[in-house]
C-alpha cells in the first residue's frame, strides 16, 4: 500500500508570495490533518479535514488555509508568505477520526526568501 | 507552560545501551500518548501508541505511562546505530490534534 505522499518536496518562495502544497493521503483514509515543523517550536498542528470539511484548527493566523476534495486529497495554502514560514510542512492520514494512529508523508520543505 | 515538555537532548549512548526517553504533559484528561520517531529529512513514524496508563512492548521499544505523574516513557533495549534518530513523544488532544514533545535527539554510537 502506497503511503502519504507530498508535493512538491521542496519550495523556495519569497515574501509576500503565495503557495500551495499538496496531500494525497493512504488509500482509503479519509482524514487529513496538516503540522508545521520548525527548529524552534517544534511540530504544531494547523488544521485537520475530514469528509471535505475543516474538523479542528490549531493556532496559526488566516493565512494558512486548507481544502479537502472528494478523493480525500488535501491541499493547503499560505498567502503574504513571511520568513517566520520557512519550515517543513507534513501531512498526515488516517482511516477515520477515533484517537488512531495517523501515518506522516515526508514533508514539503518551504523556504521563504 | 507547554502541554509537552520533552528534554531535546541531543543525546549520545553506546551500542547496546538502554535508552530512556521521557516526557511530561500538563493536561490530566489526555488519554492517548504516542512516540514518533523521525529520521533527518523524513516524517515522523509511529513507533508506539498507549492507550491510559500502563506498559506496551514491541520487540526492543517499551511505552510506558504514568498518569498520577503526567510522565511518559519510552525505552530502547540493546540500541543499535539505526536508532540514530529524533524522538517525539505526542499526545492527543482529541479530533486527530496531535501536540508534541520537541523531540530528543538520540546518537547510538557503534
Amino acid at each position: 500500500k502506497a503511503g502519504v505522499t507530498q508535493t512538491p518536496r521542496y519550495l523556495i518562495k519569497t515574501r509576500g508570495q503565495q503557495v500551495t502544497l499538496s496531500c494525497s493521503p493512504i488509500s482509503g483514509h479519509r482524514s487529513v490533518s496538516w503540522y508545521q515543523q520548525t527548529p524552534g517550536q517544534g511540530l504544531q498542528f494547523l488544521f485537520e479535514y475530514f469528509s471535505e470539511t475543516q474538523r479542528n484548527k490549531g493556532n496559526f493566523p488566516g493565512r494558512f488555509s486548507g481544502r479537502q476534495f472528494s478523493n480525500s486529497r488535501s491541499e493547503m495554502n499560505v498567502s503574504t508568505l513571511e520568513l517566520g514560514d520557512s519550515a517543513l510542512y507534513l501531512c498526515a492520514s488516517s482511516l477515520s477520526r477515533t484517537p488512531d494512529t495517523q501515518y506522516f508523508g515526508p514533508g514539503t520543505r518551504l523556504t521563504v526568501l | 507552560q507547554k502541554e509537552v515538555e520533552q528534554d531535546p537532548g541531543p543525546l549520545s549512548v553506546p551500542e547496546g545501551a538502554i535508552v530512556s526517553l521521557n516526557c511530561t504533559y500538563s493536561n490530566s484528561a489526555f488519554q492517548y500518548f504516542m512516540w514518533y520517531r523521525q529520521y533527518s529529512r523524513k516524517g515522523p513514524e509511529l513507533l508506539m501508541y498507549t492507550y491510559s496508563s500502563g506498559n506496551k512492548e514491541d520487540g526492543r521499544f517499551t511505552a510506558q505511562v504514568d498518569k498520577s505523574s503526567k510522565y511518559i516513557s519510552l525505552f530502547i533495549r540493546d540500541s543499535q546505530p539505526s536508532d540514530s534518530a529524533t524522538y517525539l513523544c505526542a499526545i492527543n488532544q482529541g479530533a486527530q490534534k496531535l501536540v508534541f514533545g520537541q523531540g530528543t535527539r538520540l546518537t547510538i554510537n557503534p
